[in-house]
C-alpha cells in the first residue's frame, strides 16, 4: 500500500540547533514530494517540494530537503532553528500517475518543540 | 492579495444537526480540494473539484457528506446527521489547471465539534 512514514512524533531541539525531519515514503514510483508546515489552529503553508531536477530542495524561511531515491526519503533540514519555527510538520506526496498535485497523501506529522 | 477563505473558523453542534462550510478557492483557481484532518493526524482527501465538476471522491466521503461547487467558484461541505467521528478540521485547499507544477494553496480550515 502506498504510505508515507514520519518516524518522529516529537522532536525537541535547542535554538541555534540544526534539525532534521525525516520522511519515508513507500510508492511503485517516485512520487511528487512536499513539505508543509502548520501552526497551532492554523491552515498548512508550503515549506517547499519536489518535482525534478536537482535532489536538493531549497524552500522557504531557510529550510531545504533532499530527495533520495535509493532510500525513499525526503529529508528536511535546517541549519539554525529559530523560536518561530515551532510548529508541526507534515510531509505529503501525490502520486505521478494521478497527473494531480492537489490529491496529497500526508505522513502523520512531526511536532516541533523549540528550547529557549 | 486575498488566500483561500474558509467559513465559519469554527462550529459547535449538537450530533444528528447538520452543518455546511463553505470555502472561497483563490481568484481563478479551477481546482478546489477538501481535506479533513483529525487530532494528531495529517490531513485526509475527501474530494475535489474542476471547475464546477466534481471530479473525485474518497472512500472517506459517506453519504451524510455532500459537497458543490455550483458555479466553479465558491464550494460548500455539508454533513448531515452529524456524529462525533465528525468532529475535525475541515480544510479547503485550490490550485491553478496544469498538472503537474501547479502548487495547492490551503485555507485556515474549519473546525467541527459534534457533541
Amino acid at each position: 500500500a502506498q504510505s508515507v512514514t514520519q518516524p518522529d512524533i516529537h522532536i525537541t531541539v535547542s535554538e541555534g540547533a540544526s534539525l532534521e525531519l525525516r520522511c519515508n515514503y513507500s510508492y511503485g514510483a517516485t512520487p511528487y514530494l512536499f513539505w508543509y508546515v502548520q501552526s497551532p489552529g492554523q491552515g498548512l503553508q508550503l515549506l517547499l517540494k519536489y518535482f525534478s531536477g536537482d535532489t536538493l530542495v531549497q524552500g522557504i524561511k531557510g529550510f531545504e530537503a533532499e530527495f533520495k531515491r535509493s532510500q525513499s526519503s525526503f529529508n528536511l533540514r535546517k541549519p539554525s532553528v529559530h523560536w518561530s519555527d515551532a510548529a508541526e510538520y507534515f510531509c505529503a506526496v501525490a502520486p505521478r500517475s494521478s497527473g494531480n498535485t492537489g490529491k496529497l497523501i500526508f505522513g502523520q506529522g512531526t511536532t516541533l518543540q523549540v528550547k529557549p | 492579495d486575498t488566500g483561500v477563505s474558509q467559513n465559519p473558523r469554527h462550529k459547535i453542534t449538537k450530533r444528528g444537526q447538520n452543518v455546511t462550510f463553505r470555502c472561497d478557492p483563490i481568484s481563478e483557481h479551477n481546482r478546489l480540494y477538501w481535506y479533513r484532518q483529525t487530532l494528531g493526524q495529517g490531513p485526509e482527501f475527501l474530494t475535489y473539484f474542476q471547475n464546477e465538476a466534481q471530479l473525485e471522491k474518497s472512500r472517506l466521503l459517506s453519504d451524510r457528506f455532500s459537497a458543490e461547487r455550483p458555479k466553479g467558484s465558491f464550494s460548500t461541505l455539508e454533513i448531515q446527521r452529524t456524529e462525533q467521528g465528525d468532529s475535525a478540521m475541515y480544510l479547503c485547499a485550490s490550485s491553478s489547471l496544469g498538472g503537474s507544477g501547479n502548487t495547492i494553496y490551503f485555507g485556515e480550515g474549519s473546525w467541527l465539534t459534534v457533541v
